[in-house]
């Protein structure tokens, strides 16, 4: 089974500065995908990146990037120019790369509070 | 195109009844998934479905609770007899079928969710 570790339950970022929130995971599988959601406290998931395993190069959405390293099986987020809109809990997740669907795997989450 | 619908999005019941959660998929999604959220804790997967078809309910307990997406009409999901540890909010998702071929990634869209208190 495929296990999904978010070592900080909380962070801290002031507005405008630049946090990292860290993933790592465990699989046997070479391919699968990585994921960042987002839930603000409407609870709406949002998607806000999405990483295919056999891209060597890291998935970069606006203000978000991540940093893959295969190898060490960790998958950070981080956020740039933080804005107070992005105040909310962060999930990362796993998803095995399967034609049928499968589903995703996720870690407890981090709670990002953005500070004025 | 309206997103993944859900209803209600707060239920309410006490010990002993039985809990329907509904979820309508996006327009032209087959596949369902069903994922519950503990207080504090991340979404853990309960049940895939495929219109009339259970493809993987590894995460659903194997009491009181089952799900279906029949041919017409929405996905539910069913608790019987409730207790309170089954109070947490409860998220559909959906995704369109995959493209023989495609390298399209088939995207799970979540609904709002619907958060379940049993008194």
């Amino acid at each position: 089974a495929q296990t999904v570790t978010q070592s900080q339950p909380e962070m801290s970022v002031q507005e405008a500065e630049t946090v990292t929130l860290s993933c790592t995971y465990d699989t046997s599988e070479s391919d699968y995908y990585l994921f960042w959601y987002k839930q603000p406290p409407s609870r709406q998931m949002i998607l806000v990146i999405r990483q295919e395993a056999y891209k060597q190069q890291n998935a970069t959405e606006n203000r978000f990037s991540v940093n893959f390293q295969k190898a060490a099986k960790s998958f950070s987020l981080k956020i740039s120019d933080s804005q107070l809109g992005d105040a909310a809990m962060y999930f990362c997740a796993y998803r095995r790369d399967s034609n049928s669907g499968y589903a995703l795997n996720f870690g407890k989450g981090t709670s990002l509070l953005v500070t004025p | 195109n309206a997103g993944v619908m859900q209803n209600p999005r707060h239920l309410v019941r006490r010990r002993g009844q039985e809990a329907r959660l509904r979820c309508s998929p996006m327009k032209g999604h087959s596949h369902v998934y069903w994922y519950r959220q503990l207080p504090e804790e991340g979404l853990k997967f309960m049940v895939y479905l495929q219109k009339e078809n259970i493809i993987d309910e590894s995460g659903m307990p194997k009491e009181r609770f089952s799900a279906e997406f029949p041919k017409e009409g929405p996905s539910i999901l069913r608790i019987q007899q409730v207790v309170r540890g089954d109070s947490a909010a409860y998220f559909c998702a959906s995704s369109p079928p995959k493209v023989a071929g495609s390298l399209t990634y088939n995207e799970q869209f979540f609904g709002p969710g619907t958060r379940l208190t049993v008194l």
